[in-house]
């Protein structure tokens, strides 16, 4: 159990495009999932905490205009990259927490955003 | 903020030989997790181990085990047996105990599995 399902798996996208990326829990219903973003060879790095029903909370640093997230279920959350610049390249992954209170969290196999 | 510190970016060991990989963090909080994440190069994040900071006893999976010092704030992974399908970058990572926020992570070990 505690599958979570993130896709598309890879996309390459020419500049000024916007990409969205879909996370899903497929077992599980999750109130809280998470995104994060990791460059070649470094660590992950929290963006934002996306709580299903009302408005992600991001970490400071991060462009809530450029990357847009939606939790509009219980088993899906988006995140959208607006307007992606070559620089917006990267592996961005999420993870989902089932239910409330103290549950670990189960990850996606990642997205690899190759932008042209 | 919490940070957390992995100050091995690379560690080697023989196939059947024990590893140990270090981590400390720094927090203020009384309350939270401690993991660590196995990503072999398909970059899959792999539960190994965790850790519930309000106890004293070391967390242990099959070939898995911690060496945690709440006082000192530390948290070493312990490979028995090393594997070549141990090989992979390990990430040690924290979690307030809430558990509604983020894992922040630390930067990561190249563990290599020499056969």
């Amino acid at each position: 159990g505690a599958v979570v399902s993130q896709h598309p798996s890879r996309v390459i996208c020419k500049s000024g495009t916007s990409v969205k990326i879909e996370c899903r829990s497929l077992d599980f219903q999750a109130t809280t999932m998470f995104w994060y973003r990791q460059f070649p060879k470094k660590s992950l790095m929290l963006m934002a905490t996306s709580n299903e029903g009302s408005k992600a909370t991001y970490e400071q640093g991060v462009e809530k205009d450029k990357f847009l997230i939606n939790h509009a279920s219980l088993t899906l959350s988006t995140l959208t990259v607006t307007s992606a610049h070559p620089e917006d390249s990267s592996f961005y992954i999420c993870s989902a927490r089932r239910g409330r209170g103290r549950q670990p969290q189960h990850f996606g196999d990642g997205t690899r955003l190759s932008i042209l | 903020a919490q940070t957390v510190t992995q100050s091995q970016p690379e560690m080697s060991v023989q196939e059947a030989e024990t590893v140990t990989l270090s981590c400390t963090y720094d927090t203020s909080e009384s309350d939270y997790y401690l993991f660590w994440y196995k990503q072999p190069p398909s970059r899959q994040m792999i539960l190994v181990i965790r850790q519930e900071a309000y106890k004293q006893q070391n967390a242990t999976e099959n070939r898995f085990s911690v060496n945690f010092q709440k006082a000192a704030k530390s948290f070493s992974l312990k490979i028995s047996d090393s594997q070549l399908g141990d090989a992979a970058m390990y990430f040690c990572a924290y979690q307030s105990g809430g558990g509604a926020d983020g894992l922040t992570f630390g930067k990561g070990t190249h563990l290599i599995i020499q056969p």
